[in-house]
């Protein structure tokens, strides 16, 4: 099982600052499968971007990804309001799914 | 538009089983398979199974294998999962969700089942 490592645990911020989020995963994710969600409160996490770097609908490109093998960073340019929230990481195949421990992005 | 609604919270005690149950709309419910995840309060999600909504058969992971079961109602769109022997430890909210891509990731999510257990 592919173990993520995402840190920090806590990123605090401001609005407008530029927020990088780290995902290391134990082994190489195959084909780059690799995901980000976003999770408010009592809501359900909402996919953001797959394939380390391809948004999902309606997502905004203000949420980038990048990285390769092991070594993942999801980046928000310009921190929003709205941005303020739990994400987290995840690796999928065919089969198998594991998700990172999330980095909680706070109102600094 | 995928839309997936979810039956109501539950309080269960130990021993006991629950069966939470996600209706399907916004497409043909036997193309896609459906799958259920959990997230334990302040723990990321994890995956827990997949349906085939056509033949109704199921996967479970590992470590949910002995005490799930998935079965799907074709006549009204909607899947059940049924966890037994529930312990302290189960208390989670409880999802159902679509993947795409023929990969385990999830655009569609219902909008969770909190699963309480408690004596």
């Amino acid at each position: 099982e592919i173990v993520l490592t995402q840190s920090p645990v806590t990123l605090s911020l401001s609005p407008g600052e530029r927020a990088t989020l780290s995902c290391r995963a134990s082994q190489s994710v195959d084909y780059n499968y690799l995901a980000w969600y976003q999770q408010k409160p009592g809501q359900a996490p909402k996919l953001l971007m797959h394939r380390v770097s391809t948004r999902a609908t309606g997502i905004p490109d203000r949420f980038s990804g990048s990285g390769s093998g092991a070594d993942f960073t999801l980046t928000i340019s310009r921190l929003e309001p709205d941005d303020f929230a739990m994400y987290y990481c995840q690796q999928y195949g065919l089969s198998t799914t594991t998700f990172g421990g999330g980095t909680k992005v706070e109102i600094k | 538009q995928v839309h997936l609604v979810q039956s109501g919270a539950e309080v269960k005690k130990p021993g006991a089983s629950v069966k939470v149950s996600c209706t399907a709309s916004g497409y043909t419910f036997t193309d896609h398979y459906l799958h259920w995840l959990r997230q334990v309060p302040g723990q990321a999600p994890e995956w827990m199974g997949i349906i085939n909504t056509s033949g109704g058969t199921s996967t479970a992971a590992q470590k949910f294998q002995d005490r799930v079961t998935m079965t799907r109602d074709t006549s009204t769109s909607t899947v059940y999962m049924e966890l037994s022997s529930l312990r302290s430890d189960d208390t989670a909210v409880y999802y159902c969700a679509k993947a795409e891509g023929g990969v385990l990731r999830f655009p569609h999510w219902g909008q969770g089942t909190l699963v309480t257990v408690s004596s």
